[in-house]
């Protein structure tokens, strides 16, 4: 079984400055979607970015951005300029292939942005 | 984009009753649903897996005759607590997939969730 993996609960950042929230995992598989969900204190899920195992480039999208080591198995997210919306808890998650194939969750992170 | 819409959004009931838990894809049609647990500050647990006209797949250690999951259209998903408990109270959340984009790399859309304290 997929095994994901985020060690650090909390983590704090200044405002405008860059944070790094890191996620391991563990699989057999060569094939895979990795992905970063933010949850507001609202607690809706909201997708930030996702990686595709096969592609080498790393995803990015506006102020986020993944460093994607497929031989170490880790899916660490930057956050450039960090804002005040930032303020979340985030989660490292896995999908196997397969159309109905679910999303394993890690355990969270929670980031807080200093004004 | 894709809206998936999760009623109650809070919800309290007294110990031994049952609850029910809509979950709807308002803009397209869902062959899938998975259902979460989330205790304060923990991660998204899965409890089971739905599929639209049969039984749902439920993870080890979740109790089907409990948490009753109904999946008879392409559009609705419920989540029944039966002979609830205060052990239950804590945060429910749906997802689903669009039944269009079969790609696993598709993501999936969450409801807001609903908070149900069983007193």
């Amino acid at each position: 079984a997929q095994t994901v993996t985020q060690s650090q609960p909390e983590m704090s950042v200044q405002e405008a400055e860059t944070v790094t929230l890191s996620c391991t995992y563990d699989t057999s598989e060569s094939d895979y979607y990795l992905f970063w969900y933010k949850q507001p204190p609202s607690r809706q899920m909201i997708l930030v970015i996702r990686q595709e195992a096969y592609k080498q480039q790393n995803a990015t999208e506006n102020r986020f951005s993944v460093n994607f080591q497929k031989a170490a198995k880790s899916f660490s997210l930057k956050i450039s300029d960090s804002q005040l919306g930032d303020a979340a808890m985030y989660f490292c998650a896995y999908r196997s292939p397969g159309a109905n194939s679910k999303l394993t969750f890690g355990k969270g992170i929670t980031l807080s942005v200093r004004p | 984009g894709a809206v998936v819409s999760q009623h109650p959004s809070r919800v309290i009931c007294k110990s031994g009753t049952s609850v029910k838990i809509e979950c709807r894809s308002l803009d397209f049609q869902a062959t899938t649903m998975f259902w979460y647990r989330q205790f304060p500050k923990q991660s998204l647990m899965l409890m089971a897996t739905s599929n639209e006209g049969s039984k749902a797949t439920y993870e080890q250690g979740v109790e089907k005759d409990k948490f009753l999951i109904n999946h008879a259209s392409l559009t609705l998903s419920t989540l029944t607590v039966t002979s609830a408990h205060p052990e239950d109270s804590s945060f429910y959340i749906c997802s689903a997939k669009d039944r269009l984009r079969s790609s696993y790399n598709s993501p999936l859309h969450f409801g807001n969730g609903t908070r149900l304290t069983v007193t």
